[in-house]
């Protein structure tokens, strides 16, 4: 079982719709990052939620922390090309040592 | 600031051979972390360096090792090279542990 689950796992829609992905856990988290993962690169941090109800926005991406700090979305507005990638969520373990990765969700933006 | 850079950035071995790969980190971060990431697997956390010292290590076989020089700079060694070593090899560095991580390009390594 893993520590983060992430839905859906592909994602496939045309440019200009919207869109959310999840990112779930039993597990409290005392933060949690969202990554975007382009073809044979590194992940790039998007941003870094901390507070339980939390809510973050860059440009057209809207990251929410659950009141809870267990799970986490984030919302595409409008979503281009350039949008296109593997998005990641990822957080320390409950020992704090181990920085771990949800799968991710693939998403693929048609122009 | 310069990012993180990893050398090199393709490398293609032979089974049983061993490799070793080199991270530098962003000016100024002690802290170092190697993972792996593969299709099937998804990204998995190798081990961390901090100040020289290994802090955490993930669930690998001791073929896998690594360490960290007094500039930060760092690099992992993988002995033995299995097929199913093949994967793309991420380093991170951050300003301290436990803080946010900040990814290089990686090192896609192809064992045949």
């Amino acid at each position: 079982t893993q520590l983060l689950e992430q839905s859906p796992q592909f994602l496939s829609i045309q440019e200009g719709e919207n869109l959310t992905v999840y990112c779930n856990s039993s597990s409290v988290f005392s933060s949690l990052q969202w990554y975007r993962q382009e073809p044979g690169e590194g992940p790039v941090l998007l941003v870094t939620v901390v507070t339980g109800g939390e809510v973050k926005k860059l440009k057209r991406l809207t990251f929410q922390f659950g009141d809870a700090r267990k799970d986490s979305s984030l919302h595409i507005t409008a979503a281009q090309p350039g949008d296109t990638g593997l998005y990641l969520c990822a957080a320390y373990d409950n020992y704090g040592q181990n920085f771990v990765f949800g799968p991710g969700t693939r998403l693929s933006v048609l122009p | 600031k310069a990012g993180v850079t990893q050398t090199p950035r393709y490398l293609i071995k032979t089974r049983g051979q061993q490799v070793t790969l080199s991270c530098s980190p962003i000016s100024g971060h002690r802290s170092v972390s190697w993972y792996q990431q593969t299709p099937g697997q998804g990204l998995q956390f190798l081990f961390e360096y901090f100040s020289e010292t290994q802090r955490n290590k993930g669930n690998f076989p001791g073929r896998f090792s690594g360490r960290q020089f007094s500039n930060s700079r760092s690099e992992m060694n993988v002995s033995t090279l299995e097929l199913g070593d093949s994967a793309l090899y991420l380093c991170a560095s951050s300003h301290n542990s436990q803080e946010t991580q900040y990814f290089g390009p990686g090192t896609r390594l192809l064992v045949l």
